[in-house]
């Protein structure tokens, strides 16, 4: 079983539609979550953390629930220039350093 | 403000050949330093972590070896280039604590 599973997609909605993207962890000693955006052949960048009692930035909704190791990412109002792949990221501790697990990603593609 | 460079950003090596891509930081001190490979159209795979000046950790038996020579450098290398050595190969580093990480362009290998 992966760490970190993911819908790989491609999620293809028209501008202006709610998106949701999924995602389960298998490490219940996750320390932390993030959702990282990776466009065509560049390097994923950090989008949002994801905090236990939910977060919002703009359009973008992150919820985490520790209980059933979920975590999902609310995109609103969906622009064409949020195509990309979207990856649930969580930290892990082991022995005295951090790590990050990455999905395999989740392809959003927005037409007009 | 911290940066992170990574080159080259392309390489096309022959099989057989040496590897050696290089990472540097700069405006920080002592950061957790990272290798991370993406097959095409896979996840990120985490390949070596460094809390410290000679202080490697390997995440998978492969072909490939890490070294940290500075503080603020990180070395990704190989004596014998397979074709299964291809991929997006992305340094990345951690500011400290539970936070995510800051990941630089990457190197894009291809073995022939």
């Amino acid at each position: 079983r992966k760490e970190v599973e993911q819908d790989p997609g491609p999620f293809n909605v028209p501008e202006g539609a709610t998106v949701a993207f999924n995602c389960t962890y298998s490490n219940s000693a996750s320390q932390s979550f993030f959702w990282y955006r990776q466009d065509c052949r560049k390097e994923p960048k950090l989008l949002m953390s994801v905090y236990s009692s939910g977060n919002e930035d703009g359009r973008f909704t992150a919820q985490l629930n520790r209980a059933s190791q979920y975590i999902s990412l609310l995109i609103r109002d969906s622009k064409l220039s949020d195509s990309a792949t979207y990856l649930c990221v969580v930290n892990v501790r082991k022995d005295s350093s951090y790590k990050l697990i990455f999905g395999s990603g989740t392809r959003l593609l927005v037409r007009p | 403000s911290q940066t992170i460079h990574q080159w080259p950003a392309t390489l096309v090596q022959p099989v057989g050949s040496p590897l050696s891509l290089e990472c540097t930081v700069e405006g920080t001190s002592n950061p957790n330093l990272y290798w991370y490979r993406q097959a095409a159209g896979r996840g990120l795979q985490l390949l070596f972590y460094s809390v410290g000046i000679g202080q490697i950790s390997s995440e998978v038996p492969q072909n490939l070896s890490a070294s940290r020579p500075q503080d603020r450098q990180f070395i990704l290398s190989s004596k014998k280039l397979l074709l299964s050595d291809s991929g997006f190969y992305l340094c990345a580093w951690r500011a400290g604590g539970n936070y995510g990480y800051t990941f630089g362009s990457g190197t894009r290998l291809t073995v022939v």
